[in-house]
């Protein structure tokens, strides 16, 4: 089974990008969903978006106007940014598999906590 | 959008009790599109059971799911210490993909 591990800055400022990458070891990237889902501080999870076959993206319509995810297959990653950040982005973000389009989130990565603070 | 309704917010147990989970969605999930999910503290959620009934791999058989429609659950039939955890159900059936608020199984 593919592992996930999420990198990227856990500090951001209001206003600017937040950028992640999770990258994909023990499995090849293409031909499967890969998606972010967010929970910030003692809350539940929010789906965010997710791409399938490295190309078709679905967004969460609370988050579309501001959420790209993309992939890079030479490097078996998968990435998500998020615009105009605010506090309310604080979370901890997780990247995930699905099968398809049509299919549970297995496996997870561990999870990385980014902080919207000035 | 679909909108999962977990009940109880919090469930008190002790170990080697039964524990009856409830997730009610705002209307009908079309082919058993409904997944469980366990997530204890400072950790990722875990995938439990996916086709509202089917059990992930690794998963022990004292969790199952059952329910259609609307109507879902998420039983434990005898718990044990590592089971008490927060569990989240989630449907895949519709776009936004949505999670319930989660029920608190706690010791008590």
């Amino acid at each position: 089974q593919e592992q996930l591990q999420e990198s990227g800055p856990g500090l951001v400022k209001p206003s600017e990008t937040l950028s992640l990458t999770c990258t994909v070891s023990g499995g090849s990237i293409r031909n499967f969903c890969w998606s972010w889902i967010r929970q910030p501080p003692g809350k539940g999870l929010e789906w965010v978006g997710y791409i399938c076959d490295s190309e078709s993206t679905n967004y969460n319509p609370s988050l579309k106007s501001r959420v790209t995810i993309s992939v890079d297959t030479s490097k078996n990653q998968f990435s998500l940014r998020l615009n105009s950040v605010t506090a309310a982005d604080t979370a901890v973000y997780y990247c995930a598999r699905r099968r398809s389009m049509m299919s549970s989130f297995d496996p997870w990565g561990q999870g990385t906590l980014v902080t919207v603070s000035s | 959008e679909i909108v999962l309704t977990q009940s109880p917010g919090t469930l008190s147990l002790s170990p080697g009790e039964r524990a009856t989970l409830s997730c009610r969605a705002s209307q009908g999930i079309r082919n058993t599109y409904l997944a469980w999910y366990q997530q204890k503290p400072g950790q990722a959620p875990r995938l439990l059971i996916h086709g509202a009934s089917s059990r992930a791999t690794g998963i022990p058989d004292r969790f199952s799911g059952g329910g259609s429609g609307t109507d879902f659950t998420l039983t434990i039939s005898r718990l044990e210490p590592e089971d008490f955890a927060v569990y989240y159900c989630q449907q895949y059936d519709n776009s936004p993909l949505t999670f319930g608020g989660g029920t608190k199984v706690e010791i008590k």
